[in-house]
């Protein structure tokens, strides 16, 4: 079975832009969820969808929004990138939202922002 | 509060060594998840092990074993004669059924294996 993947697995940016991440989770999880990993802050929860619905969301500002497709894939859009976003972005997937369901990661995102 | 402290940094030992990881977490549910995970330098984090708030059994895996007691809200994890391999980082977390429905990780600890 294959893991939870994510595209691309790094990217450079320049102040300003806006970038999309993609995740694709496990065949049969409907769950995804994002985190963002830095060295000052660890990992931290951005918001995790299900069905296409965002169940629940972390303490970021607006700039970073999701989305989930029906086929369960989602994506993450972070706008007007900063310094600060630089980061590994992880994308992990669990069956449902139930809380015996194992959350799965992927190998992660990282962002440079120049 | 929902957190979850892993006061090691950083952890150096020899091959062979044993060494135990240290986890205490603060929980006001009755029903919650502990996990470790271990991320290698490739990034990926990879799940370890679940245990659920009433099951506190300590469990071994091979070289792994984890100690979960709720009277102190620790979830130690201690790897017997460790390898080069077990050079990672690694994150303990707890997910709350009914408080904020989210994982909570810690800030993980760093383990060097020295051939």
């Amino acid at each position: 079975k294959a893991g939870v993947t994510q595209t691309p697995r790094y990217l450079i940016k320049t102040r300003g832009q806006q970038v999309t991440l993609s995740c694709s989770p496990i065949s049969g999880h409907r769950s995804v969820s994002w985190y963002q990993q830095t060295p000052g802050q660890g990992l931290q929860f951005l918001f995790e969808y299900f069905s296409e619905t965002q169940r629940n969301k972390g303490n970021f500002p607006g700039r970073f929004s999701g989305r989930q497709f029906s086929n369960s894939r989602s994506e993450m859009n972070v706008s007007t990138l900063e310094l600060g976003d630089s980061a590994l972005y992880l994308c992990a997937s669990r069956k449902g939202t139930d809380s015996t369901d194992t959350q799965y990661f992927g190998p992660g995102t990282r962002l440079t922002v120049l | 509060a929902q957190k979850v402290t892993q006061a090691q940094t950083e952890i150096s030992v020899v091959e062979k060594e044993d060494v135990t990881l240290d986890c205490v977490y603060e929980t006001r549910d009755t029903t919650y998840y502990l996990f470790w995970y271990k991320q290698p330098p490739s990034g990926e984090l990879v799940f370890l092990i679940r245990r659920n708030s009433f099951d506190e059994q300590n469990e071994i895996s091979g070289r792994y074993s984890w100690n979960f007691q709720k009277s102190t809200s620790s979830f130690n994890f201690t790897i017997t004669a460790s390898q080069v391999v077990d050079s990672a980082v690694y994150f303990c977390a707890i997910f709350h059924l009914n408080t904020g429905n989210q994982f909570y990780f810690g800030t993980g600890t760093s383990l060097t294996v020295i051939p």
